[in-house]
Order: structure tokens, then sequence, then C-alpha cells
């Protein structure tokens, strides 16, 4: 069945790289888009950014200068780097993925990133 | 980008009651409108796509319509299961970008 689960650190210090890490299984990362949202805590969502399924990335334009998605279809993985972290990027960091022109339709569980120091 | 208005940001209802939340976008969006349910402390899910279509496995308690820039979604004889907030997502345009949210609870 199609599953997505994130994972990464929790705890990142200000000014300091995120890492997160998607790993899907189910489907195919060349037949389907992986987005990456996140939600500030009990705030709404955020779309960050998306590499299709054909290997390209587009991310928001208030994250791009921070923001960096890629892949590893081999494993089935997709990551997230973002730098210059600050307290108000702390949030929940969700993968999910849709079909060109989707929406959507499965979504990984969340990973809680903290800004701290 | 496209700006999603949803409201109200928060309802009270008792069970067995009919809702609906409203969702306004700043354009035309042709219907290319989602709405997600997210349980609490669960990560969102797709109950509504294409406006008016339901998702595999939603009751069919839940309802969408409208067009142009209105939408809204309808949820009839509420449950306690449904206590949740509710986003709607308009993928016309990129970036998709989601509502505020709508938190339904118990009355």
């Amino acid at each position: 069945q199609v599953q997505l689960k994130e994972s990464g650190p929790g705890l990142v210090q200000p000014s300091q790289t995120l890492s997160l890490t998607c790993t899907v299984s189910g489907f195919s990362l060349t037949s389907y888009n992986v987005h990456w949202v996140r939600q500030p805590p009990g705030k709404g969502l955020e779309w960050m950014g998306v590499i299709w399924s054909g290997g390209n990335t587009d991310y928001n334009s208030a994250l791009k200068p921070r923001l960096s998605i890629s892949r590893d279809t081999s494993k089935s993985q997709v990551f997230l780097t973002m730098n210059s972290l600050q307290t108000e990027d702390t949030g929940i960091y969700y993968c999910n993925r849709n079909w060109d022109g989707g929406y959507f339709d499965f979504w990984g569980p969340g990973t809680m990133v903290t800004v701290s120091s | 980008d496209i700006q999603m208005t949803q409201s109200p940001a928060s309802l009270s209802a008792s069970l067995g009651e009919t809702v609906t939340i409203e969702c306004l976008a700043s354009e035309d969006i042709y219907s290319n409108l989602a709405w997600y349910q997210q349980k609490p402390g669960k990560s969102p899910q797709l109950l509504i796509y294409y406006a008016n279509s339901l998702n595999d496995g939603v009751p069919s308690r839940f309802s969408g319509s409208g067009s142009g820039t209105q939408y809204s979604l309808k949820i009839n004889s509420l449950q306690s299961e449904d206590v949740s907030i509710y986003f709607c997502q308009q993928n016309y345009d990129s970036p998709p970008t989601f509502g505020g949210g709508t938190k339904l609870e118990l009355k």
C-alpha cells in the first residue's frame, strides 16, 4: 500500500541547516510528484516545494533562497534541505504525493521540527 | 499567488446537525479545489477533489459544491468523528495554496 514517512532531527539550532528525508513505498517516484508542506504550531498549511516525477523541482518563492529538494529513486527517498533556520521555521513538516494535475492523496504522518538553542 | 479565504475560522455544532464551510478564492480557479480533513494530531486527509468528487472511503454525508471563486463543504448529520480542522486548497495555479482552516467542534 502507499506510504510516506518523514524523518529528521527534531531539534535544530537557529541559523543551522535542516535535513529531512521522506521515504516512500507502494509507488514509484518516477510516476508521482512528491511535495513538502509545513504547518507551524496551531496554524495553517504552507506549501514548500515539489520534486516532479521527471526530477525537476519548484519552490515556494518565499523559501526558494534557502530550500533544496532532491531524491534518490533507487532508495525511494526524497530529501529536503533548508538552511538559515529561524524560530518561525518551527512546525510539523509533511511530505505528500500527487499525480500531474491531481491532488495530495496520500500524506506522511509528519515530523516535528523545533528551532531552538 | 492565489489567496484562499475560509470561513468561519471556527464552528461549533451539535450531533446530527448540518454544517457548511465556505472557501473563497482570490480569482477564478475553475473548480480546481480540494477539501482536506485534519483530525487532532494527524496529517490532513483528502476528502473532496475537483470541488465535488468524493475521495474513496469518504462517507456520503460529506459533499462539495461551488464554481468560479466560491466553494463550500457541507457535512450532513454531523458525527463525533467529524471533529477536525478542514482546509480547502486550490490546484489551479502554482503554487498550490491552502485556506486558513476551519476548526469544527461539537456543541
